[in-house]
């Protein structure tokens, strides 16, 4: 069975421009999670979606990030306009039961804004 | 106070040895608790579950103190595969899922 699928794997921009991000879910999974790790600051929740619905974005840093989640089957986090400390692992996460039980996180994109 | 917290290490220790490693929590009503492995540039797998009357599975034994807020995983005989970095999480507020900032081991060997 896939994983959880995010594109890109890298990603280099300049300062300004928009980045997209993207996530594939599990199939059948209803909870979809998108987190950043730096190693300042950790992994930490960005914002987590149930059958597509957003339920916290408390831990979107500012305005410049926006998820969406279309279908059950993809999500995007956009950020726009990107700056240089936003350099970090972007992992989404994807499981059946919430926070409550295990997560299948994907790959990660790592973003590296100049 | 940080909701999570772990000593980061590193924790250097020789093939064979057993490690134990402790994270503390801040939220009282956290319900929920586990172990993550995660390698270097990779993404963070579970690895165990934390449940109130203590779990093992195989070589890692996991255990939970709600009195004192703490969680406990043990590795016993290390294998030179077992070196990673270890997040404790914690689910507190319905909705929060809270990682700890990780605890690096490296098996010598």
């Amino acid at each position: 069975d896939a994983g959880v699928i995010q594109s890109p794997r890298h990603e280099v921009t300049e300062m300004g421009q928009e980045v997209t991000l993207r996530c594939k879910p599990i199939s059948g999974h209803d909870y979809l999670f998108w987190y950043r790790q730096t190693m300042m600051r950790g992994l930490e929740l960005l914002i987590y979606f149930n059958n597509n619905v957003p339920i916290d974005d408390s831990g979107m840093p500012e305005d410049r990030f926006s998820a969406k989640m279309p279908n059950a089957s993809f999500s995007t986090l956009k950020i726009q306009p990107s700056e240089p400390r936003d350099s970090a692992v972007y992992f989404c996460a994807s499981s059946l039961v919430g926070t409550g039980g295990e997560q299948y996180f994907g790959p990660g994109t790592r973003l590296t804004v100049t | 106070r940080k909701e999570v917290e772990q000593d980061p290490g590193p924790f250097n220790v020789p093939e064979g040895a057993t490690v134990a490693f402790n994270c503390t929590y801040s939220n009282s009503a956290s319900q929920s608790f586990f172990w993550y492995r995660q390698d270097c540039r990779k993404e963070p797998k579970l690895l165990m579950s934390v449940y109130s009357s203590g779990n093992e599975d195989g070589r890692f034994t996991a255990q939970l103190n709600r009195a004192s807020q703490y969680i406990s995983l043990l590795i016993r005989d290390s294998k030179l595969s077992d070196s990673a970095t270890y997040l404790c999480v914690v689910n507190g507020e319905p909705g929060q899922l809270t990682f700890g900032s990780g605890t690096q081991l490296t098996v010598l060997p």
